[in-house]
C-alpha cells in the first residue's frame, strides 16, 4: 500500500517550454503533498507545501510563478515548470502525506522526475 | 528553524560487517519524528527506519537500527550484517509535526563492498 506514483519520469525539452509534472497517491488520500528539487549527489530540498484546495506554500528562494503548482484532488498534484531554462534542469520529487500532520505515517514517494532543459 | 546534520559525506563496509551512520538535529519542538531513508542509485527514496521523539525505545527494522538521544539530538543509524544492496546514499529526516514537513541532512554516500 501507500503507493505514489509520479509522471513522466524524464523530461528533455527546449528552453522556452513549460513542462507539467504530475504527483499521484493511488491507494490513498492526501490532502498534502510536497514538492522537492535535488542536485546530484546533494540533498532533497523541499520547494513547496502543496494542499488539497488551496494554494501552495512555497519556501523561500523559491519562485511560486516558474513552479506552479495545483492540488485538486486529494490524490493529484502537479508542477508546472514555466518558461524553463537551463539550470531548471533538475531531478523533481514528490511526496504525498498518509494521513494528518500528527499521524505517524511517513512522507511517500514517488520516483521522481529527470528534467533536462536544452 | 530546525536543522539536520549528517558529518559524514561518505562512508564504506565489508560485506557482513556493522556500520554506523550519525545523525545531529536541532529542534526546540517537543513532539516529532525521525527517519532514516535510502536512495540507492535509481534514485527512489526509500524508508528505512522511524522514530518517534516520545518513545524511549529505539526502533530496529530487521537489520537496521537506530539510536536514539533526545537530550543530545542524536540520531545514529546502524546496519548489520550489510549486504551489497545497501548501497546507497542514506538521509537522515526530521519532521516538523505541526507542518508535516521533512528537513533532510547532508546524506551520506555508503558503499558496501565485497
Amino acid at each position: 500500500g501507500a503507493v505514489v506514483s509520479q509522471h513522466p519520469s524524464r523530461v528533455i525539452c527546449k528552453s522556452g517550454t513549460s513542462v507539467k509534472i504530475e504527483c499521484r497517491s493511488l491507494d490513498f488520500q492526501a490532502t498534502t503533498m510536497f514538492w522537492y528539487r535535488q542536485f546530484p549527489k546533494k540533498s532533497l530540498m523541499l520547494m513547496a507545501t502543496s494542499n488539497e484546495g488551496s494554494k501552495a506554500t512555497y519556501e523561500q528562494g523559491v519562485e511560486k510563478d516558474k513552479f506552479l503548482i495545483n492540488h485538486a484532488s486529494l490524490t493529484l498534484s502537479t508542477l508546472t515548470v514555466t518558461s524553463a531554462h537551463p539550470e531548471d534542469s533538475s531531478f523533481y520529487i514528490c511526496s504525498a502525506l498518509q494521513g494528518g500532520f500528527y499521524s505517524n505515517q511517513p512522507q511517500h514517494f514517488g520516483d521522481g522526475t529527470r528534467l533536462s532543459i536544452l | 528553524a530546525q536543522t539536520v546534520t549528517q558529518s559524514q559525506p561518505e562512508m564504506s563496509v565489508q560485506e557482513a560487517e556493522t556500520v554506523t551512520l550519525s545523525c545531529t538535529y536541532d529542534t526546540s519542538e517537543s513532539n516529532y519524528y525521525l527517519f532514516w531513508y535510502k536512495q540507492p542509485p535509481s534514485r527512489q527514496m526509500i524508508l528505512v527506519i522511524r522514530q518517534e521523539a516520545y518513545k524511549q525505545q529505539n526502533a530496529t527494522e530487521n537489520r537496521f537500527s537506530v539510536n536514539f538521544q533526545k537530550a543530545a539530538k542524536s540520531f545514529s543509524l546502524k546496519i548489520s550484517d550489510s549486504q551489497l544492496g545497501d548501497t546507497a546514499m542514506y538521509f537522515c529526516a526530521f519532521m516538523n509535526s505541526n507542518t508535516g514537513k521533512l528537513i533532510f541532512g547532508q546524506g551520506t554516500t555508503l558503499q558496501v563492498k565485497p
